[in-house]
């Protein structure tokens, strides 16, 4: 079993949905919780970061921990066709980023 | 601009030759990285480096070398490829804190690499 889990999709939505990604982990340790953003052809860039459980507002997105069920999410409201990218969770127990695990990513695609 | 550099971007080369994965960043940081990714299978940390003349193995090592000689470049050598090798590479870089950083590491474009 993989420490992170997450659907790799395909998930295709119109413009203006509000979307829902998801990842399960099995490391109670993990207290870092981050979702990194991947364009094609680029490299993952830094979307959201939450420490241990709650919910992270920025904008359009909301990232939310409930480290009870192993479980993260982000959402992403009036989603946009600039959204399509993969989406890829990440995790880490203290000390950051030094051991990022990743999950495997789900692609999402916003069509107008 | 604040960036990492890969390269080759794109390369394809036969089974046994030796190749080298330059990596540059220009943001003084003191944390590098080297991922590969794969379909179904994510990222996955080849080798790490804290600071210069300081490094070590990620979960897939096997394989490949790296060197830190100078805080800017971490390349990563693959001293005689083989075809499971081939893969999508990307480094990385880091501020180092002393824990509870915000994990944010700063990715180059990638190298898409061919082994036949």
């Amino acid at each position: 079993q993989k420490e992170v889990e997450q659907d790799p999709g395909p998930l295709s939505v119109p413009e203006g949905a509000i979307v829902s990604l998801n990842c399960t982990y099995s490391n109670s340790a993990f207290q870092y919780f981050m979702w990194y953003r991947q364009y094609s052809r680029k490299g993952p860039e830094l979307l959201m970061y939450t420490y241990s459980s709650g919910n992270k507002e920025d904008g359009r997105f909301t990232a939310q921990v409930d480290k009870s069920s192993k479980y993260i999410s982000l959402f992403i409201r009036d989603s946009q066709p600039s959204d399509s990218a993969t989406y890829l969770c990440a995790m880490s127990s203290f000390g950051g980023y030094n051991k990022l695990i990743f999950g495997a990513g789900t692609r999402l695609a916003v069509h107008p | 601009e604040a960036q990492v550099t890969q390269n080759p971007r794109y390369l394809i080369t036969v089974t046994g030759k030796k190749l080298t994965v330059t990596c540059s960043q220009n943001m003084n940081h003191e944390y590098m990285s080297w991922y590969r990714q794969d379909p179904g299978l994510g990222l996955r940390q080849i080798y790490y480096s804290m600071n210069v003349e300081v490094t070590d193995k990620g979960d897939v090592p096997e394989g490949y070398k790296v060197s830190r000689k100078e805080k800017r470049n971490f390349p990563l050598i693959l001293e005689s490829p083989s075809p499971n090798q081939t893969s999508l590479y990307f480094c990385a870089s880091s501020f180092r804190r002393g824990g509870g950083s915000t994990g944010e590491l700063f990715f180059g474009e990638g190298s898409r690499l061919t082994v036949l």
